[in-house]
């Protein structure tokens, strides 16, 4: 069955750039998302990208995809404490509509 | 604004009793659905549901039951049978069931047990 991993901790310095990464086993991914959940809150939809792109910027955000290695990542630039939250990784397959979640990346911005 | 609405916030379950999970939402979204998140574990999918009247169990839905009697609403009821509900609920929708629709989350329901 289908798989999404991601680190479970990520710890940057305020003003530097995070990346965050996922990777999934499933082949015929065709939308793969990223969300963000902030302390006793729902998940919110950051970006999202299909697997025929490469990459896909959004202000601060930056996803790139590489479908070799099926490998997707977040980069958020100059990353703010505001930006302290979970982020979950997560795939749809072609014939499907439930995404599959990852276990979500802890990521704790400090002075 | 239209969005997804969970209550209550908190809740608390006494052993032996049911209790249940409101979730609204005036997206006009066809499809909604129940997670449960542990910590460390990310989401469980309990039950979903593409349209009114039907819903199907999803990886974890031993101890719950769901109905979808309106469009805009999917209540969630944890079972004296789920013998450990503490846990974060979040209830979800999709405009429909394609691929390209993102869900939306409400803000999630705490259950804990007295």
């Amino acid at each position: 069955g289908e798989d999404v991993e991601q680190s479970l901790f990520l710890s940057v310095r305020e003003g530097d750039s995070s990346v965050i990464n996922c990777t999934y086993t499933d082949s015929s991914s065709t939308y793969l998302y990223w969300y963000k959940q902030e302390p006793g809150a729902g998940l919110q939809l950051l970006t999202y990208i299909f697997s025929n792109m490469d990459m896909k910027q959004d202000q601060r955000l930056t996803v790139l995809l590489n479908k070799k290695d099926k490998h997707l990542s977040l980069r958020i630039a100059d990353t703010q404490t505001g930006d302290s939250a979970i982020y979950f990784c997560a795939e749809t397959e072609g014939g499907s509509y439930i995404p599959t979640f990852g276990r979500g990346t802890s990521l704790i911005v400090h002075p | 604004d239209g969005g997804i609405t969970q209550s209550p916030k908190y809740l608390f379950r006494k052993e032996g009793q049911n209790v249940t999970l409101s979730c609204e939402q005036n997206l006009n979204h066809d499809a909604m659905y129940w997670y449960r998140q542990d910590p460390g574990q990310g989401l469980r999918l309990i039950y979903y549901s593409q349209i009114v009247n039907d819903f199907q169990k999803g990886d974890i839905a031993e101890g719950y039951s769901v109905s979808r009697e309106k469009k805009e609403s999917f209540p969630l009821t944890v079972t004296s049978a789920q013998k450990n509900p503490t846990a974060f609920y979040l209830c979800a929708s999709s405009i429909g069931t394609a691929g390209t629709q993102p869900q939306h989350f409400g803000d999630g329901t705490r259950l804990s047990i007295l």
